[in-house]
């Protein structure tokens, strides 16, 4: 059972444009919300994260918006590079007792020059 | 001034034999964790360990066996390694209470059983 469903698996941008990549979770005692950025042959890093009271964060070139009602929240990267081609993963994780992210299925984000 | 490493980074090894991968976080975190992530890439966890006392572990094989001999250090030793264990595996440490509790990721084991 997928408790965070991720969507595209994959994705092509042009440089400039405006990368959307979405998450829908099923456990509505989830309470912590981060994406992570993997690049090949490391290790996934934190990129931003929310918490379900605010609907949108945002830092620089990317934002979270966050819908509680429809247990949804998307990662928007904007003005997107090529050096921002990785795997992206959404995540979700409960704030007390257990503390381990239960994970998307990831997104390949390849922005072409 | 790696904050969370792991060795060795890659092991390529037979069938049937046991193996062990460390890792140590130099944070000061209290707890530390164990994922694994496979050729699709899906990230799962497998065991979490919180001030040495096991506090996660998920539908894993008995082969599978963590050890932390100390908040710092977290190894996870796999016995009659099979084909299906081929995999990245991924340790990761937080501290409880501090903002978010992010959790850092190591650079990852990458497990070939031949």
């Amino acid at each position: 059972q997928q408790q965070v469903k991720q969507s595209p698996q994959s994705l092509i941008v042009q440089k400039g444009g405006i990368s959307i990549i979405n998450c829908a979770y099923e456990n509505t005692a989830f309470d912590y919300f981060p994406w992570y950025q993997q690049f090949p042959g490391k290790g996934p890093a934190l990129l931003i994260a929310i918490r379900p009271d605010v609907s949108e964060k945002k830092e620089g070139r990317f934002t979270i918006s966050f819908n509680k009602s429809a247990k949804q929240f998307s990662l928007h990267i904007m003005d997107s590079q090529p050096g921002d081609s990785a795997t992206y993963f959404c995540a979700a994780k409960v704030d007390t007792g257990r503390r381990a992210l239960t994970f998307g299925s990831g997104t390949r984000l390849q922005v072409q020059p | 001034d790696t904050a969370v490493s792991q060795t060795p980074k890659y092991l390529v090894t037979q069938m049937g034999n046991d193996k062990s991968i460390k890792c140590e976080q130099n944070l000061g975190h209290d707890t530390m964790y164990w994922y694994k992530q496979d050729s699709k890439k899906f990230l799962k966890i497998m065991f979490s360990y919180n001030n040495k006392e096991l506090i996660i572990n998920e539908t894993v094989p008995n082969r599978f066996s963590p050890k932390s001999p100390d908040k710092a250090h977290l190894n996870l030793h796999i016995n009659s390694l099979e084909l299906g264990d081929s995999a990245v595996y991924f340790c990761a440490s937080s501290q409880e209470g501090l903002a978010l509790e992010t959790q850092y990721f190591g650079p990852g084991t990458r497990l070939l059983v031949l």
